[in-house]
């Protein structure tokens, strides 16, 4: 079993619609949650970090962490062709984890 | 300010050669972490490298090396390369805070595409 999981996708939705994605985990141990996004041929950027669980909004972008259910979600509102992207959750342990964990990353497509 | 760079973009050898990979760090930055990103899949950490140390190391063989050099640049080193060697090497730089204010946030190049034949 991944200690992190994620749908790969892909996921295609209409420009202006709400999108949810989704990663499970196994480690309670891990702390720090962040979503990634990614383009084609490029590296991942930081789009999200929260610590613990609860929610954290930035913009059009809402994270949410369960940690009772070892569950994690980034929303995205209004969304817009130029969010085409692959979003990789990533998560970390608390003080000494130096190595972060990622999903297989979510393929999005927002049509115009 | 410039990012994290990372050279050659693409490379391509053949099975058993060794291949050396570069990275800079972003300004500020004093860790440097290499993972390795196949086809569809999200990045699988090797190691990281803090005061020219290799840190903490990922489930990859012995044949995956690296080095940090005292301006914070890294090498990663693979040795004997097989087929499924085959991926996107993505270095990330991140600057410790001691472990006391959050976790390393990485800041990651465009990476290094490997193709092995």
């Amino acid at each position: 079993q991944k200690e992190v999981e994620q749908d790969p996708g892909p996921l295609s939705v209409p420009e202006g619609a709400i999108v949810s994605l989704n990663c499970t985990y196994s480690n309670s141990a891990f702390q720090y949650f962040m979503w990634y996004r990614q383009y084609s041929r490029k590296g991942p950027e930081l789009l999200m970090y929260t610590y613990s669980s609860g929610n954290k909004e930035d913009g059009r972008f809402t994270a949410q962490v369960d940690k009772s259910s070892k569950y994690i979600s980034l929303f995205i509102r209004d969304s817009q062709p130029s969010d085409s992207a692959t979003y990789l959750c990533a998560m970390t342990e608390d003080t000494g984890g130096f190595k972060t964990i990622f999903g297989a990353g979510t393929r999005l497509f927002v049509k115009a | 300010d410039a990012g994290v760079t990372q050279s050659p973009t693409h490379l391509i050898k053949t099975r058993g050669q060794q291949v050396t990979l570069r990275c800079s760090p972003k300004s500020g930055h004093d860790t440097v972490s290499w993972y390795q990103q196949a086809l569809g899949q999200g990045p699988q950490f090797i190691f990281q490298y803090y005061e020219e140390e290799e840190r903490q190391r990922g489930n990859f063989p012995d044949r995956f090396s690296g080095h940090q050099f005292p301006n914070y640049s890294s090498e990663l080193n693979v040795n004997a390369l097989l087929l499924g060697d085959s991926a996107l090497y993505l270095c990330a730089s991140s600057r410790w805070t001691g472990g006391l204010s959050g976790a390393n946030v990485l800041t990651f190049g465009a990476g290094s595409r490997l193709t092995v034949l």
